[in-house]
């Protein structure tokens, strides 16, 4: 069965500090991964997304996440935090040659600290 | 442009009543998704839509959920005899088929519906 793991549910860094959001996945196939963040009483807005090619995939305000196939991982990171970036991060799969369904993990909520 | 929208953003219904939910996707999206958001958890799929058929329902908890997407624009989710189990934020969600973006999913706001 499908699912996404997100096993931090609070992360918190101090602003100016590199973050990571952590996620790993299981298909049956391959993947297609994508991140989505949430903001308070608004709805979710993509930030990048996995479906070929190069591994390191960046995607808006300076997001950036690595496909590992391996590890069935796909960390979302950034190199500074910024207290904007404080929000609610999905990480979703979904099943790249059969699947219709995106599966969404339970969410990470993300604190930065001016 | 405008986005995806939902109506109403807030509904409370008793125990056993009908209930509408009403998703506008975004102009030219062919690809819509109904989804159900719980406290403290991701979305859940319930459905999703391309043009004007459902391409797959497995989502749907049970025969007392339905949706429609008649001309292939708007979608209602409809469920009947509520239950409290049902309370949750319904989200609605387009993408534009072909397009090098397809798999980019554009959320509208949401429904809250709370069954008492």
């Amino acid at each position: 069965a499908q699912s996404v793991a997100q096993p931090e549910d609070q992360v918190n860094v101090a602003e100016g500090n590199p973050l990571t959001v952590k996620c790993t996945y299981s298909v049956s196939g391959n993947p297609y991964l994508f991140w989505y963040v949430q903001y308070p009483n608004r709805g979710l807005q993509f930030l990048l997304k996995y479906i070929t090619g190069d591994n390191l995939v960046k995607g808006s305000y300076g997001f950036e996440a690595e496909f590992n196939k391996s590890q069935t991982s796909f960390h979302l990171k950034k190199p500074s935090a910024l207290v904007s970036d404080s929000a609610l991060y999905f990480c979703a799969v979904r099943e790249a040659d059969t699947g219709n369904q995106f599966y969404f993990g339970t969410g990470t909520s993300l604190t930065v600290i001016p | 442009g405008a986005g995806v929208s939902q109506t109403p953003s807030n509904k409370v219904t008793e125990k056993g009543k009908y209930v509408e939910l009403r998703c506008d996707p975004i102009s030219g999206h062919t690809a819509l998704y109904w989804y159900r958001q719980s406290l403290g958890q991701g979305p859940e799929f319930l459905i999703y839509f391309q043009g004007t058929g459902a391409a797959d329902d497995s989502g749907l908890p049970n025969d007392r959920f339905f949706a429609v997407r008649p001309e292939g624009s708007v979608s209602t989710l409809k469920i009947q005899r509520t239950e409290r189990g049902d309370s949750a934020v319904y989200l609605c969600a387009s993408s534009l088929q072909g397009a090098v973006n397809f798999y980019e999913q554009y959320f509208g706001p949401g429904t809250r519906l709370t069954v008492t």
